[in-house]
């Protein structure tokens, strides 16, 4: 079947332009995750959402991101006002209920380039 | 503070023989461990996962352990495959919800 899918794969963005990253998660899957990975680095978390409901944004770094998944399906990050220290791949995960196990599936990731 | 430590940033091993990839977590409340296999301009893919009431899970090659006192895990492949030369991340949950992270291991194996 059909895994996560994210585009667009690649984005070269202008410092202070906006941007939207999109995620198609696992058809089915309840809970979907983003996710921002530097160079070198593990994956951070950045929100959660189960279904249309975003239960946890503690994560973003700051009121410049936003995200949304207005009808429990297709999920949307988006930047404002790119500075150059969001370059980083921003991953998207999905999942369904957890028990008894907590796998998250991600996508290929969004490679975002601020210059 | 990083919940989730990976110390050994690489490891290279020869073709057949054991590969150990080691991570250490700081966190109690964690309940659930997973690794995870990345390859370059691609997601992490899932390998294979433990719930804290476990101390071993094996899945062929792939064999992992979690030591709860000493807040320590880690992953055996045997034997070792140039296909296996990947990054490896561990990661921790507690009730499903978002994962933290290590830094990753870079696995080199060598024909």
């Amino acid at each position: 079947g059909a895994g996560v899918s994210q585009s667009p794969r690649y984005k070269v963005a202008k410092r202070g332009q906006d941007v939207a990253l999109r995620c198609d998660p696992i058809s089915g899957h309840v809970s979907l995750f983003w996710y921002q990975q530097a160079l070198g680095q593990g994956p951070e978390f950045l929100t959660y959402f189960q279904n249309e409901a975003q239960l946890d944004k503690s994560g973003l770094p700051s009121d410049r991101f936003f995200a949304e998944r207005p009808e429990g399906s297709v999920s949307t990050l988006k930047i404002q006002r790119t500075q150059q220290e969001d370059s980083a791949v921003y991953l998207c995960a999905s999942s369904t209920e957890g028990v008894p196990t907590y796998e998250q599936y991600f996508g290929p990731g969004t490679r975002l380039t601020v210059t | 503070d990083q919940q989730v430590k990976q110390n050994s940033p690489s490891l290279s091993v020869q073709e057949g023989r054991i590969s150990i990839l080691n991570c250490d977590y700081t966190n109690s409340m964690f309940d659930y461990f997973l690794w995870y296999k990345k390859y370059p301009a691609e997601g992490p893919t899932f390998l294979i996962s433990i719930s804290s009431i476990k101390d071993k899970n094996e899945d062929g090659r792939f064999t992992v352990f979690l030591n709860k006192s000493a807040k320590h895990l880690s992953l055996h492949i045997v034997p070792s495959q140039p296909g296996d030369s990947a990054v490896y991340f561990c990661a921790a949950t507690q009730a499903g919800n978002m994962l933290t992270f290590g830094g990753g291991t870079r696995l080199m194996v060598k024909p």
